[in-house]
């Protein structure tokens, strides 16, 4: 069964830093993986999806690595902005009997104070 | 991107009542959907897989019963939480995957439930 774990489980940084947030799984058979942000009461909403071919993916300050065969992913988040609080989830996808599934970490809640 | 949508947003029910919960793909055809289940500061859980046209498939420690998956069109599927509890308030969040886009999965924006 897959784990996923995310480090650090919260985060709190001042506006400007550059940010490196951790996530590993278990299970290295993943189909792809991605990155989630979810905003307090809200739903998902998809920041990055990077296939278990590819070594990296970016998108504007956010820039997401995986290294599959170490079971890692990281999400670096450049200059960071208060509008960048939320909680960002990891969630790999393996295949199973039932199709392809995405089991989540327990997030990292990062807060960007101005 | 995909748009996927939940209807209710939130819903406040009495306990051992029924509610019904909606999750629709508004411009694409799902065959599969997923619900999850999400409590207070802690990740997703996932409930179930619903497949369109066949039943739901469980996770473990789910009750079939208790959570009601129809999955009757391309676009839609259902969630009904049957003689709701206090212990059944959580954040419903259903994902439907697309197949024309690498079977990525696009979240609808969560069903909050409290049963009182």
């Amino acid at each position: 069964k897959q784990e996923v774990t995310q480090i650090p489980a919260a985060l709190s940084v001042p506006e400007g830093e550059n940010l490196v947030l951790n996530c590993s799984f278990t299970d290295s058979a993943i189909y792809n993986l991605q990155w989630f942000r979810q905003d307090p009461g809200k739903g998902l909403t998809s920041l990055l999806l990077i296939q278990s071919s590819q070594r990296e993916q970016t998108s504007g300050r956010l820039n997401a690595s995986l290294d599959k065969s170490s079971g890692r992913s990281t999400l670096y988040i450049a200059a960071s902005q208060p509008g960048d609080s939320a909680t960002y989830l990891c969630a790999p996808q393996v295949w199973n009997n039932a199709g392809n599934m995405l089991t989540f970490g327990g997030g990292t809640r990062l807060m960007v104070k101005p | 991107g995909a748009v996927v949508s939940q209807h209710p947003s939130w819903v406040i029910c009495k306990s051992g009542t029924s509610v019904k919960i909606e999750c629709r793909s508004l411009d694409f055809q799902a065959t599969t959907m997923f619900w999850y289940r999400q409590f207070p500061k802690q990740s997703l859980m996932l409930m179930a897989t619903s497949n369109e046209g066949s039943k739901a498939t469980y996770e473990q420690g789910v009750e079939k019963d208790k959570f009601l998956i129809n999955h009757a069109s391309l676009t839609l599927s259902t969630l009904t939480v049957t003689s709701a509890h206090p212990e059944d308030s959580s954040f419903y969040i259903c994902s439907a995957r697309d197949p024309d886009r690498l079977d990525t999965q696009y979240f609808g924006p969560g069903t909050r439930l409290t049963v009182l």
